[in-house]
């Protein structure tokens, strides 16, 4: 069973700061995987989708990587500003499934 | 593009009542949809899925009587969550995908339950 563990929970930083977000997960054999942004009482946007053969995916002030064989993504943004204050979750779909898991997410803060 | 909606974005509701929601794909076809359930600070956690046409599958542990799931179109789902009680407080939502590509689930907005 896939699961997915993200670190920090949460994180408070000045704005302009670079920052990265960690996101891990057990089993290795997947199809892709999905960074999203919540706000507060809202759904999810996705932010950046990387599949099972890509390394890395960009987007602006976002970067992802990928690195199947340590089970490991990290989502990181450049510049930060107050309104990148969300919940960012990571999502895994695993081979052989359309259903991903999510992590918990890292609730981040970004005070002016 | 791929935009899902829900409604209602929030509701409140007395203990013992039946509550409904409702996703739908404003510009595509939802070959399926999904239900999540979503507590504070918490993952989003599966509880069913869809099919057009075709009944609900339902995760482990979710009452499919309790929840009772209809996808009667390609653009519409609805949840319904009968004889509501405090503990079924708790954001749903809702997601899909299209005919085109099964590899990008479009999620709803969330309807936030509260139960009195």
């Amino acid at each position: 069973k896939q699961e997915v563990t993200q670190i920090p929970a949460a994180l408070s930083v000045p704005e302009g700061e670079n920052l990265v977000l960690n996101c891990s997960f057990t089993d290795s054999a997947i199809y892709n995987l999905q960074w999203f942004r919540q706000d507060p009482g809202k759904g999810l946007t996705s932010l950046l989708l990387i599949q099972s053969s890509q390394r890395e995916q960009t987007s602006g002030r976002l970067n992802a990587s990928l690195d199947k064989s340590s089970g490991r993504s990290t989502l990181y943004i450049a510049a930060s500003q107050p309104g990148d204050s969300a919940t960012y979750l990571c999502a895994v779909r695993s081979g052989g499934s359309y259903i991903p898991t999510f992590g918990r997410g890292t609730s981040l803060i970004v005070h002016p | 593009g791929a935009v899902v909606s829900q409604h209602p974005s929030w509701v409140i509701c007395k203990s013992g009542t039946s509550v409904k929601i409702e996703c739908r794909s404003l510009d595509f076809q939802a070959t399926t949809m999904f239900w999540y359930r979503q507590f504070p600070k918490q993952s989003l956690m599966l509880m069913a899925t869809s099919n057009e046409g075709s009944k609900a599958t339902y995760e482990q542990g979710v009452e499919k009587d309790k929840f009772l799931i209809n996808h009667a179109s390609l653009t519409l789902s609805t949840l319904t969550v009968t004889s509501a009680h405090p503990e079924d407080s708790s954001f749903y939502i809702c997601s899909a995908t299209g005919l085109e590509s099964t590899d990008t689930q479009y999620f709803g907005p969330g309807t936030r339950l509260t139960v009195l």
